[in-house]
């Protein structure tokens, strides 16, 4: 059974850093790209982050670019979002999920975790 | 970036009775391999999202029949056949075409 837990949220401050840590279980991890999306309270949902299945490429949405860091660590089955200079807009649960191929595109999120909320507020 | 809109953005269903929701997307969704890469997702609350339909038409594991998916090109519709009060949630449409992966604004279902 794949199994995705996200953990590293949390209150930070205004220009404040976080990292979030995405634990996966139940599937080969180091045959599947990974990916992050957020949920602002209230909201819908926004695409952050991919990696693909090697780590070699990321991709970001323009809203976290310079900002925010995908990364994966496959000999633990995890992957990262290493966020800074937080802003209040950044605020939201934020999901990872797993995309059913190496690369980062096409295809749908199978599988995400539970989420983990991140508040930036001073 | 493609956008990807939604109507209606609530609807209200009575148990038994069918609910559909449209999904339009601003560009062609399909893929030079021939597939068509539009998913739809149901948003319980307090829950993550979860994969209902693939592809368009392709339900995913477990997902019960009830459940349809079609279209082609930019037009896209989810139809639930008979709704049930464990259907509840926000519904919402994805493409997985290309980056950045863009979301429909959600359809909020609620039962009579």
């Amino acid at each position: 059974e794949v199994h995705l837990l996200e953990s590293g949220g949390g209150l930070v401050q205004p220009g404040g850093s976080l990292r979030l840590t995405c634990a996966a279980a139940g599937f080969t991890f180091s045959n599947y790209a990974m990916s992050w999306v957020r949920q602002a309270p209230g909201k819908g949902l926004e695409w952050v982050s991919v990696i693909s299945a090697s780590g070699a490429s990321t991709y970001y949405a323009d809203s976290v670019k310079g900002r925010f860091t995908i990364s994966r660590d496959s000999s633990k089955n995890t992957v990262f979002l290493q966020m800074k200079s937080l802003r209040a807009d950044d605020t939201a649960v934020y999901f990872c999920a797993k995309v059913p191929l190496k690369w980062v595109v096409p295809g749908a999120y199978d599988y995400w975790g539970q989420g983990a909320l991140v508040t930036v507020s001073s | 970036d493609i956008v990807m809109t939604q109507t209606p953005l609530s609807l209200s269903a009575t148990p038994g009775q069918p609910a559909s929701i449209s999904c339009k997307s601003s560009e062609s969704l399909l893929h030079s391999d021939g597939k068509t890469y539009l998913c739809w997702y149901l948003q319980k609350p307090g829950h993550p999202p979860q994969l209902l339909i693939y592809e368009v038409s392709n339900r995913f594991s477990g997902v019960p029949d009830r459940f349809s998916g079609s279209g082609s090109g930019t037009d896209f519709t989810l139809k639930i056949s008979r709704v049930e009060a464990e259907d509840v949630g926000v519904y919402y449409c994805m493409q997985s075409l290309q980056l950045p992966i863009t979301f429909g604004q959600g359809t909020r279902l609620e039962i009579k």
